[in-house]
């Protein structure tokens, strides 16, 4: 049973940078049949989103264009988690941020988001 | 990018009824459409997937259907543990984009 988890502070200050990892268990980032999400959810955008990671042989990263320019998501093997770095941040980011996997069975088929982490919420305050 | 319109944004149903909730795409997305449950305070779930695939331990009063740009999601014999908000989610092109949810509300 895969478990998700993420941490990080609670309150960033405007322009500033906000930081959060996913730890896995039950799984492995480094899997060759999982991709790993970052999703967050406001009210004003609703769920969005914000990129992935993922392992074939070499990490492939892919960052939905609105954050693209400040968004950093890293694998990190050696402790079995994920982390997102989103720069210069303003109120509009305040949200609830989900690390969610994709985790497909052998025979194939399309994108789901089948685990979620509980959530973190992050507020961008001065 | 893909736009999502659910409908309704809210229903009120009673305990027993079964319940329908639409979800179109800007464009055919083939069958590349999950369906997601959410409660408050609470990370959405994964219920449907490509359209109608069953998730492993959803009950089977949830049930979807659909193709190209025009989804359903059904729940039959609404239980009290069904009172949520529902979300779809495409999965064909790159950001993968949610509707904005259907309020599954007690009347």
């Amino acid at each position: 049973q895969i478990q998700l988890q993420e941490s990080g502070p609670g309150l960033v200050k405007p322009s500033q940078t906000l930081s959060l990892t996913c730890a896995i268990s039950g799984d492995s980032v480094s899997s060759s049949s999982a991709a790993w999400n970052w999703i967050r959810q406001s009210p004003s955008r609703g769920l969005e989103w914000l990129g992935r990671t993922y392992y074939r042989s070499k990490w492939y990263y892919d960052y939905a264009v609105s954050v693209k320019s400040r968004l950093t998501i890293n694998p990190e093997t050696s402790r079995n988690h994920f982390s997102l770095q989103l720069n210069s941040v303003s109120p509009d980011d305040t949200a609830v941020y989900y690390c969610a996997s994709d985790r497909r069975p052998s025979s194939g088929g399309s994108l789901r988001f089948d685990s979620w982490g509980q959530g973190a919420l992050v507020t961008v305050s001065s | 990018d893909i736009q999502m319109t659910q409908s309704p944004s809210t229903l009120s149903p009673s305990v027993g009824d079964t319940v329908t909730i639409t979800c179109r795409t800007s464009q055919s997305i083939s069958n590349f459409l999950n369906w997601y449950q959410q409660k408050p305070g609470k990370a959405p779930n994964l219920l449907i997937y490509d359209a109608s695939s069953l998730q492993s331990g959803v009950p089977s009063r949830f049930s979807g259907s659909g193709s190209g740009t025009d989804f359903t999601l059904t729940i039959s014999s609404l239980q009290p543990e069904d009172f949520a908000t529902y979300y779809c989610q495409e999965s064909h092109t790159l950001p993968w984009t949610f509707g904005q949810g259907t309020k599954v509300e007690i009347k």
